[in-house]
């Protein structure tokens, strides 16, 4: 079953903007992590949150969580080319396999 | 330190034949994790396994996909009497043993891209 879904679906903007992607998710969590594709390749991962934590930084990357809201967002600041990609949150519940959204699919015009 | 390998790449098969995918975890990794994702979609779980031993393949169909991970040698995610429904991007992942708890971190190959004619 689909955990997380993203919003947008596709998000365009100019290089140097910062993108904003969400991801809600329905039942209790350990952590939720965010994980980047490329077209045609595999998933690799970017960040990693605790259900006990709020904001992660790494890098141009900065994500928070609302457990309250079940909710978490991806923050990419001056965004470039080269982050054109599809964004992916996944939530882990227990011991329980990785459960993937749709992804938000990121062009960045540059 | 070669990361997930899988392997072939592309795969076209006819109906009615049998399809093996293969994947190789990255060193020192003994859990290995079978995604399918279908265009514009993202991926579904289908089966988790370590060494010898299936955890858990709740997102398997039942009849005509199975898989292994013997001790020795790659995974492999095996369709017998492929439909034009399993045309799909497989991703195999795999993990170190879990650490802090339960965070599971995953490693993805590039996929296999199976297409049934």
């Amino acid at each position: 079953s689909q955990q997380g879904e993203e919003d947008p679906q596709a998000l365009s903007i100019q290089e140097g903007e910062n993108a904003t992607m969400n991801c809600s998710y329905k039942t209790s969590i350990n952590n939720l992590q965010w994980y980047r594709q490329n077209s045609g390749r595999g998933l690799v991962h970017l960040i990693l949150i605790r259900s006990n934590e709020r904001e992660k930084h790494s890098g141009r990357l900065r994500v928070t969580l609302d457990t309250s809201k079940k909710s978490s967002s991806l923050l990419i600041t001056a965004s470039r080319a080269a982050d054109t990609a599809s964004y992916f949150c996944a939530t882990q519940s227990g011991n329980t396999p990785l459960v993937f959204g749709k992804g938000t699919r990121l062009s960045v015009i540059a | 330190n070669a990361g997930v390998m899988q392997n072939p790449r592309h795969l076209v098969r006819r109906r009615g034949q049998e399809a093996r995918l293969r994947c190789s975890p990255m060193k020192g990794h003994s859990h290995v994790y079978w995604y399918r994702q279908l265009p514009e979609e993202g991926l579904k779980f289908m089966v988790y396994l370590q060494k010898e031993n299936i955890i858990d393949e709740s997102g398997m169909p039942k009849e005509r996909f199975s898989a292994e991970f013997p001790k020795e040698g790659p995974s492999i995610l095996r369709i017998q009497q492929v439909v034009r429904g399993d045309s799909a991007a497989y991703f195999c992942a795999s993990s170190p043993e879990a650490t802090g708890g339960f965070e599971k971190k995953l490693f993805f190959g590039s996929g296999t891209q199976l297409s049934v004619l």
